[in-house]
């Protein structure tokens, strides 16, 4: 099984500010991660996938970089609604058994 | 408009059955594969199971093994998932999703699921 791992736990962010949320795969997945935003009481949304590539209707203030085990979402300047819970999830083996990061909360400082 | 809807949740006492259902519209539905996703309370999110296309394989994480059950009826553009001897931990809201290359887009807006007596 990949293990997943995100930190920090908890980030608090200034609105305007910079954001750089980490993601740690067990063991190499390529490029096979995506990021998800979920805020309370919805479901997870689809922010990046392919490490880089950014989901349609998503912003460009929100990018992702990264390969192998190490990789990175950066958000360039928080806006009141990117308050939200982040997670990660590896895609790449085979046969298709995922998993998830534990999740980065984003809140305001 | 993609859409996908679960429906099936409730209270159900341990070691009880229920049947959750995934409505999905919008999209070719038989072209997806599809999944269940589910969240404990306060929790992160867990991948629970995966069917393809044509229903010929099936994935599950290790806890839900030999206790639940993935299916679709592409003519009828829905998913289910048969939970049975359901545990306290089981207790979440689940969700249904698709995907053909391992990310998840759509999600439905979940169902939860209680075990408790």
């Amino acid at each position: 099984e990949i293990v997943m791992t995100q930190s920090p736990a908890t980030l608090s962010v200034s609105p305007g500010e910079r954001a750089t949320l980490s993601c740690r795969a067990s063991q190499s997945v390529s490029s096979n991660l995506a990021w998800y935003q979920q805020k309370p009481g919805q479901a997870p949304r689809l922010l990046i996938y392919g490490a880089s590539t950014r989901a349609t209707g998503i912003p460009a203030r929100f990018s992702g970089s990264g390969s192998g085990t190490e990789f990175t979402l950066t958000i360039s300047s928080l806006q009141s609604e990117d308050f939200a819970v982040y997670y990660c999830q590896q895609y790449n083996n085979w046969p298709p058994l995922f998993t998830f990061g534990p999740g980065t909360k984003v809140d305001i400082k | 408009e993609v859409q996908l809807v679960e429906s099936g949740g409730g209270l159900v006492q341990p070691g009880g059955s229920l049947r959750l259902s995934c409505a999905a519209s919008g999209f070719t539905f038989s072209s997806y594969w599809m999944s269940w996703v589910r969240q404990a309370p306060g929790k992160g999110l867990e991948w629970v199971a995966n069917i393809k296309q044509d229903g010929s394989e099936k994935y599950y994480v290790d806890s839900v093994k030999g206790r639940f059950t993935i299916s679709r009826d592409n003519a009828k553009n829905s998913l289910y998932l048969q939970m049975n001897s359901l545990r306290a931990e089981d207790t979440a809201v689940y969700y249904c999703a698709s995907w053909t290359e391992g990310w998840f887009d759509p999600w439905g807006q979940g169902t939860l699921v209680t075990v408790s007596s």
